[in-house]
């Protein structure tokens, strides 16, 4: 069975300073994984997605992601942070188990993140 | 840029009554989804949807839940007989294909509100 684990549920940062959010996943094939954002009454927009090529993985707005597969990791990270990224931060993975679980999503628990002046 | 809406974007029902949340996937999407968050915790897989079946469903997804493409471009997700505990946030997702690399489009969300 597939999961994730988001180890900060909120993080705290000033404008202009970088941004790291962890995830772990764990998975028992070769798994996809997502980041996406939620912005208030907003849908879950995806900023970007690992899919077993190149292992850092560049998004929207200046995020990126590792993948660790010797860590389970794939934390994001931006070297800024803008007043815009104030949002909440899901990574997900998606796999397959036993060839039938095609396009199921499994979310980590997301990271608030707050950004000050 | 293409979307995915959900209407209504808030739903207060009472115990026992009927709702049917409503979605309109990204127009060349054939894999539908939703999903669920209830408040302080995870978002949850509920069901899957191609070709007009589903394709999985999760143990959630009791009989009292059904989805149905009734016109070509609506989703919707019917819940029977709503129960206290199925207040949430409920997501509806489409992609374009069924593979785990694909990305899902999600709406806005329906929150619901059982009393």
């Amino acid at each position: 069975a597939q999961s994730v684990t988001q180890l900060d549920s909120h993080v705290s940062v000033s404008e202009g300073t970088p941004v790291l959010l962890r995830c772990n996943y764990s998975s028992s094939y070769s798994p996809s994984l997502f980041w996406y954002v939620q912005h208030p009454n907003k849908g879950l927009q995806l900023l970007l997605k690992y899919t077993s090529a190149a292992t850092l993985v560049k998004g929207i707005n200046g995020f990126e992601a590792e993948f660790k597969k010797s860590e389970t990791s794939f934390h994001l990270t931006k070297p800024s942070a803008h007043m815009s990224d104030a949002a909440e931060y899901f990574c997900v993975v998606s796999d397959r188990a036993g060839g039938t679980s095609y396009g199921k999503l499994t979310f980590g628990q997301g990271t608030i993140l707050t950004v000050h002046p | 840029e293409p979307e995915v809406t959900q209407t209504p974007s808030h739903q207060v029902t009472q115990m026992g009554q009927e709702v049917i949340l409503r979605c309109v996937p990204i127009s060349n999407h054939l894999y539908f989804y939703w999903y669920r968050q209830i408040l302080g915790q995870k978002v949850e897989f509920l069901v899957s949807f191609y070709n007009n079946e589903i394709s999985e469903k999760s143990e959630i997804f009791d009989d009292q839940f059904s989805v149905e493409r009734p016109d070509g471009s609506n989703f919707t997700l019917k819940i029977r007989s709503t129960k206290l505990e199925d207040s949430a946030m409920y997501f509806c997702a489409s992609s374009l294909g069924g593979l785990i690399q694909e990305t899902q489009y999600f709406g806005p969300g329906t929150r619901l509100l059982v009393l």
